[in-house]
């Protein structure tokens, strides 16, 4: 079984700078990947599909890249409304699909 | 505008049975395969089950194999999960979710959830 590990677990940001997180598979996904954004009492929303497509209506200072075994999200400058919870999907073993455990970007 | 309405949560004790409903709107229902992720109270996301478009296919996460039984009425719009032998580690927000788009599998579409809680 492909197990998909995020880190950090908390990414601590001041508000305009750069957030990096990190979506590693023990075995290759292709680019079987997405990421999700969740604020508490809410839903998930996608953010990026294929590792580095943005889904409709996302902000550009979302971005995704990777591919294989190593994927990144970066939020080039956090704005207040993206302190969040980010989850990676894996997808490749459809219609299964697989969640890393998450790394909640919190405000420095 | 796709909408994603759960219902059918409560409370339960252990070994109990519980159904849960889904009814969509705003898009071709007959179209699209069908999905239930749960979060535990202060943990991650899990995928539970998927039912194909025809609702003739279905899979499951290992720990739910053999206890909950998804399903669908496309003449109403509607995605069930039925779910037996409930176990505390069932307790859950469970969400019902779309893929975004055909030949896209990630979820582009989540409905508000519905909070299973299994205890005596």
């Amino acid at each position: 079984e492909i197990v998909m590990t995020q880190s950090p677990a908390t990414l601590s940001v001041s508000p305009g700078e750069r957030a990096t997180l990190s979506c590693r598979a023990s075995q290759s996904v292709g680019s079987n990947l997405a990421w999700y954004q969740q604020k508490p009492g809410q839903a998930p929303r996608l953010l990026i599909y294929g590792a580095s497509t943005r889904a409709t209506g996302i902000p550009a200072r979302f971005s995704g890249s990777g591919s294989g075994t190593e994927f990144t999200l970066t939020i080039s400058r956090l704005q207040s409304e993206d302190f969040a919870i980010y989850y990676c999907q894996r997808y490749d073993n459809w219609p299964a699909r697989t969640f890393g455990q998450g790394t909640k970007v919190e405000i420095k | 505008e796709v909408q994603l309405v759960e219902s059918g949560g409560g409370l339960v004790q252990p070994g109990g049975s519980l159904r849960l409903s889904c009814a969509a709107s705003g898009f071709t229902f007959s179209s699209y395969e069908m999905n239930w992720v749960r979060q535990a109270p202060g943990k991650g996301l899990e995928w539970v089950s998927y039912i194909s478009s025809s609702g003739s296919a279905m899979s499951y996460t290992d720990s739910v194999q053999g206890r909950f039984t998804a399903s669908r009425d496309n003449a109403k719009s509607s995605v069930f999960l039925e779910m037996n032998s409930l176990r505390a580690e069932d307790t859950a927000v469970y969400y019902c979710a779309r893929i975004d788009f055909s030949g896209n599998a990630a979820f582009g579409y989540w409905g508000q959830g519905t909070l299973v809680t299994v205890s005596s």
